[in-house]
Parts: C-alpha cells; structure tokens; sequence
C-alpha cells in the first residue's frame, strides 16, 4: 500500500520557468512533510518541509504548499535551473518527528537550458 | 565537517553469503537510520538506532536482517544468508535529534549474484 504517492515519474520544463512537483497521500496521521533532491549516485539531500499547521513554507526559490483537506502537497521551484534536475522525492511522517519517513517513488526532473 | 560516510559503495556477494555495510554518522549526531531502495521506487524506512540501542525496527525483515550501533565505532546493518531480492541501494541517515532532517549518505548499492 503506497501510502505517499507521486504520480508523475518524469517532468520537463524550460529554464527560467516554474516546476511544480505533485505529492498525494492517504494516511491522516502524516503530519510533517519534507521534500528530498536527490542526484545519481548519491544520498537524498533535504530540501523544504512543511508541518501540517501550516499551508505554505518557502525558502528562496523553493515554496512548499499543503491542502490537507485533499491530502495533496506540491513543491514550487522559480525559477528553474539547470542544477535542479534531478530526482525529487516527497517524504511525510507522523508525531511531527523525523525518524520515519515514509518517501514516495520519486519525480525525475529535467530542466530543459 | 565530513558528511554521513557509508562504505563499501559497492558490494558484489553469491547468494548464501554475508553482507556487512557500514555507516559513520555525521560529526555530533547520534541518531541512525538505514532505508532500503530498490529498483525503480522510493526509499523504504529499516530501523532507527541511537547510541547501544534499537529504537524502532518495525521495517526490518523479521529475518536474515540485523542492525546495530555500538558507542564506538559505525553503524553496521548485516544481512546474513543474502538472496538476489536483497540487491538494492541502501542509505544510512543521521541526525542531531528526532526534530532535524535526515542527513543521508551516498548509499550502498549491493548486489547479489
């Protein structure tokens, strides 16, 4: 049961513009969530979260927005670089704690120069 | 300041025999985590460790799979017995405490022949 979901395995967009990555999930007791960049060859590194007392995180090009009456989350990049593409992974846990994190299957970003 | 070190980077076992992969966490940080990847989906939470104790090991196979962190030296999954559905990428993650992202390191791609 893939309780965080990212449905879109791939996305493209030009340099300059937004790219909006999309998380949905089902479990109600997910209360933080983080989004994870992550190139080949190594280790996710955390880039935005989020807790479910807020609607919206931002931090310099990245902002995270939550709905969680429709248990969406999207992670906002502008403007787009080359150096974001990569894999973005879309993480939430419970007991707004970090110690286990349930990741979705990841969106492969390519920013297009 | 050294990142989260995880080695080997590869390991190559035959089915039947021992995988040890080790893990340094970050300079200060005394929680440990190991998530498990395999092809094509997301990271998959094993087991968190502090200092000489198993805090929450509720996604460890039952079997064949041990974890360990002794108050001197790195963090050590063992995976004894290895079959092919153990090839994956395994991360090792630290943090100061329950409430700070997850600092992963570049992970261990095992594979079993």
């Amino acid at each position: 049961d893939q309780q965080v979901k990212q449905n879109s395995p791939s996305l493209s967009v030009q340099e300059g513009r937004i790219s909006i990555l999309n998380c949905d999930y089902t479990n109600s007791m997910f209360d933080y969530f983080l989004w994870y960049k992550k190139y080949p060859a190594e280790g996710p590194t955390f880039l935005i979260s989020i807790s479910s007392i807020k609607d919206k995180n931002e931090d310099g090009r990245f902002t995270v927005f939550l709905n969680k009456s429709a248990k969406h989350l999207s992670l906002h990049i502008v403007p787009s670089q080359p150096g974001d593409s990569a894999v973005y992974f879309c993480a939430a846990s419970s007991n707004f704690g970090n110690e286990k994190l349930t990741f979705g299957t990841g969106t492969r970003l390519t920013i297009i120069p | 300041n050294a990142g989260v070190m995880q080695n080997p980077r590869h390991l190559v076992r035959r089915r039947g025999q021992e995988a040890r992969l080790r893990c340094s966490p970050m300079k200060g940080h005394s929680h440990v985590y190991w998530y498990r990847q395999l092809p094509e989906e997301g990271l998959k939470f094993m087991v968190y460790l502090q200092k000489e104790n198993i805090i929450d090991e509720s996604g460890m196979p039952k079997e064949r799979f041990s974890a360990e962190f002794p108050k001197e030296g790195p963090s050590i999954l063992r995976i004894q017995q290895v079959v092919r559905g153990d090839s994956a990428a395994y991360f090792c993650a630290s943090s100061p405490g329950q409430d700070s992202p997850l600092h992963f390191g570049n992970g261990t791609r095992l594979t079993v022949t």
